[in-house]
């Protein structure tokens, strides 16, 4: 089955940049989007379709694309940004939806 | 702008058949620009897409879940609803419901979910 790897951890340092990487075999044809989840709270949604930005989403968070990977990027990194953060992204055929297993980010 | 309102017993037994219901307002289940949507997180874990259904009826299931999956949709009630059989200590999980907005040109926006509701398996 299709499958997204994301890595467990980032720290940053707060004001630092983050970046926050997901792989996966189909993601040169599908879109990415990308969740934030604080504990206890249902996910966000803070990028589409690679790296659209929903309204109400801070302009620190920015997506990108290439090849077999894309990277959420949160610029300026604030205290409130500490969260649990996930790709997702469709299998080459859209059939199904997949989750990466998620990356805890750490503000030092 | 849609709201989704998980609802179900909290505490399954294992082998029994666990039953969620999301009621949907603020907007038309029969929309055309809306996939309904079923997510589930164990505790301390990942999110896991379980599932979704069109206003049609056409489903869509996670491969790893399919042959326990059934998801329909009651569009007189505005609600959809999840049917996971067989059910075992592993499906322990906050359960959250979904809408994914789809554009004129087919591509997934943005989407709602509902609060969550925690099912709990154990005898």
């Amino acid at each position: 089955s299709y499958e997204l790897t994301q890595p467990p951890s980032v720290s940053v340092s707060p004001g630092q940049t983050a970046r926050i990487t997901c792989s996966g075999d189909a993601l040169p044809k599908q879109y990415a989007y990308w969740y934030q989840q604080k504990p206890g709270q249902a996910p966000v949604l803070v990028i589409y379709k690679d790296s659209e930005r929903p309204s109400g989403v801070p302009e620190r968070f920015s997506g990108s694309s290439s090849g077999t990977t894309v990277t959420l990027t949160i610029s300026g990194v604030q205290a409130e940004d500490e969260a649990d953060y996930y790709c997702q992204s469709p299998d080459s055929g859209v059939t199904y939806w997949v989750f990466g297993g998620g990356t805890k980010l750490t503000v030092l | 702008q849609v709201q989704l309102q998980e609802s179900g017993p909290g505490l399954v037994k294992p082998s029994q058949t666990l039953s969620l219901t999301c009621t949907v307002s603020g907007g038309s289940i029969s929309s055309g620009d809306y996939y309904w949507t079923w997510i589930r997180q164990p505790p301390g874990k990942g999110l896991e897409w379980i599932g979704y259904i069109y206003y049609s009826g056409s489903t869509y299931y996670n491969p790893s879940l399919k042959s326990r999956i059934t998801i329909s949709i009651d569009t007189s009630k505005n609600q959809f609803s999840l049917k996971l059989s067989s059910v075992t200590a592993a499906d322990t999980a906050m359960y959250y419901c979904a809408s994914y907005y789809y554009d004129n040109s087919g591509y997934r926006l943005f989407d709602y979910w509902g609060q969550g509701t925690l099912v709990t398996v154990s005898s």
